[in-house]
């Protein structure tokens, strides 16, 4: 069974700094997905950013970006320019990858982020 | 346009009581999906539908818990005889496809908490 790890329960950065949320995940499987969630106070969860295994090259979304090392199984999330906004809860996902009938995300633990102005 | 909803947003039930939560996915998503998410943890999959059927209800943790999405659309996710172990927030997520990185649309939940 695939498990998704994340071992920092609170970060903390300040506004305008850079951040990083740490993310291992076990699996045999070659190919998946990955995602990084946040969750607001207000509880709706948005997609932050997305990582197909099959591509070498990180993603990036304006002022996040992924370190995918898939040897390792780690897939940490960069925040830079750390707004206000940002403060939430972040959730590191797993999804099995095309060969799978399910479209089922597996979740870590959460980390909160902190941002202090 | 509009995104997923779900009814109601907080229920209080008392212990055995039997509940109904619901949950409107974004018009035209295929693919729907319940967790179910402890206070201060991650969410926890439930259960998965593809049009009006349901493929895939390994997460529900016991036969109390029945989910169906008769028309392919809106879903209900019934907890029968609930237990204070079923106190938690219930989430309800919608895709336009199960297929490739599709991103999975949240609802804001219902919290449940049982007396």
């Amino acid at each position: 069974a695939q498990t998704v790890t994340q071992s920092q329960p609170e970060m903390s950065v300040q506004e305008a700094e850079t951040v990083t949320l740490s993310c291992t995940y076990d699996t045999s499987e070659s190919d998946y997905y990955l995602f990084w969630y946040k969750q607001p106070p207000s509880r709706q969860m948005i997609l932050v950013i997305r990582q197909e295994a099959y591509k070498q090259q990180n993603a990036t979304e304006n002022r996040f970006s992924v370190n995918f090392q898939k040897a390792a199984k780690s897939f940490s999330l960069k925040i830079s320019d750390s707004q206000l906004g940002d403060a939430a809860m972040y959730f590191c996902a797993y999804r099995r990858g095309p060969s799978s009938n399910t479209g089922k995300l597996i979740f870590g633990q959460g980390t909160t982020l902190q941002v202090k102005p | 346009g509009a995104g997923v909803s779900q009814s109601p947003r907080y229920k209080v039930a008392k212990r055995g009581q039997d509940v109904a939560l619901r949950c409107d996915p974004i018009s035209g998503h295929v693919s729907l999906f319940w967790y179910q998410q402890a206070l201060g943890q991650g969410p926890e999959f439930l259960t998965y539908f593809q049009n009006e059927a349901q493929l895939d209800k390994s997460g529900l943790p016991s036969d109390r818990f029945f989910a169906e999405r008769p028309e392919g659309s809106v879903s209900t996710l019934k907890i029968q005889r609930t237990q204070q172990e079923d106190s938690a927030v219930y989430l309800c997520a919608s895709s336009l496809l199960t297929a490739g990185p599709n991103e999975q649309f949240f609802g804001p939940g219902t919290r449940l908490t049982v007396l």
